[in-house]
């Protein structure tokens, strides 16, 4: 099983409307949480850390199930610049060394 | 943004020659990261550097070697290249508050390495 397993996509929405993206990691030692956004061509970028307790930025929220050991991240309002492929993240390691894993990506586009 | 440049930034090369990339951070960032990047694969993480002279593997080590003598450096080596390492290779480095939500790491902007 793949250490960080997202929803493959593609997601294509119009404008306007809510979109979901879905995470399970296989560490349950993994100690935190992000989620990245990666433009076309370009460097992945930190869209939001993931709190324990949720954690919500203008129209972005991210969740964390420990127990289930899943991340989601939900999108209202979606914008054409929202267009890019969002990257599940998780950092897990020990002592002196901490390890950043990344889910495939899911690919999200927005239509007028 | 963090101050991390990767250099080349494009590069071709023939099967079997050595080739090195370069990351370069200015934030005393303790960690550093090369990771490859192809369709259908996502990120994956080749080799890590945990401090000076500290490193250790990833997912994809096979065929591809790591330095890190200075903190502001850290090299990737293909020691022979094959067409399988044709990639766009990610240098990123991890700030403060490694292990926490507060943890952010940067990415350089990419190498485009192509084995012909």
């Amino acid at each position: 099983r793949k250490e960080v397993e997202q929803d493959p996509g593609p997601f294509n929405v119009p404008e306007g409307a809510t979109v979901a993206f879905n995470c399970t990691y296989s560490n349950s030692a993994s100690q935190s949480f992000f989620w990245y956004r990666q433009d076309c061509r370009k460097e992945p970028k930190l869209l939001m850390s993931v709190y324990s307790s949720g954690n919500e930025d203008g129209r972005f929220t991210a969740q964390l199930n420990r127990a289930s050991q899943y991340i989601s991240l939900l999108i209202r309002d979606s914008k054409l610049s929202d267009s890019a492929t969002y990257l599940c993240v998780v950092n897990w390691g020990g002592g002196s060394n901490y390890k950043l894993t990344f889910g495939k990506g899911t690919l999200l586009t927005v239509n007028p | 943004d963090a101050g991390i440049t990767q250099s080349p930034r494009h590069k071709v090369t023939e099967t079997g020659t050595p080739v090195t990339l370069r990351c370069h951070q200015t934030e005393n960032h303790r960690y550093m990261y090369w990771y490859r990047q192809d369709p259908g694969h996502g990120l994956r993480l080749i080799h890590y550097s945990y401090g000076v002279k500290d490193t250790d593997k990833g997912e994809v080590s096979d065929g591809y070697s790591v330095s890190r003598s200075k903190t502001e450096d850290f090299l990737l080596t293909l020691e022979s290249a094959t067409s399988s390492q044709t990639s766009v290779y990610f240098c990123a480095s991890l700030g403060q508050g490694a292990g926490t939500e507060k943890a952010e790491a940067f990415f350089g902007q990419g190498t485009r390495l192509t084995v012909v």
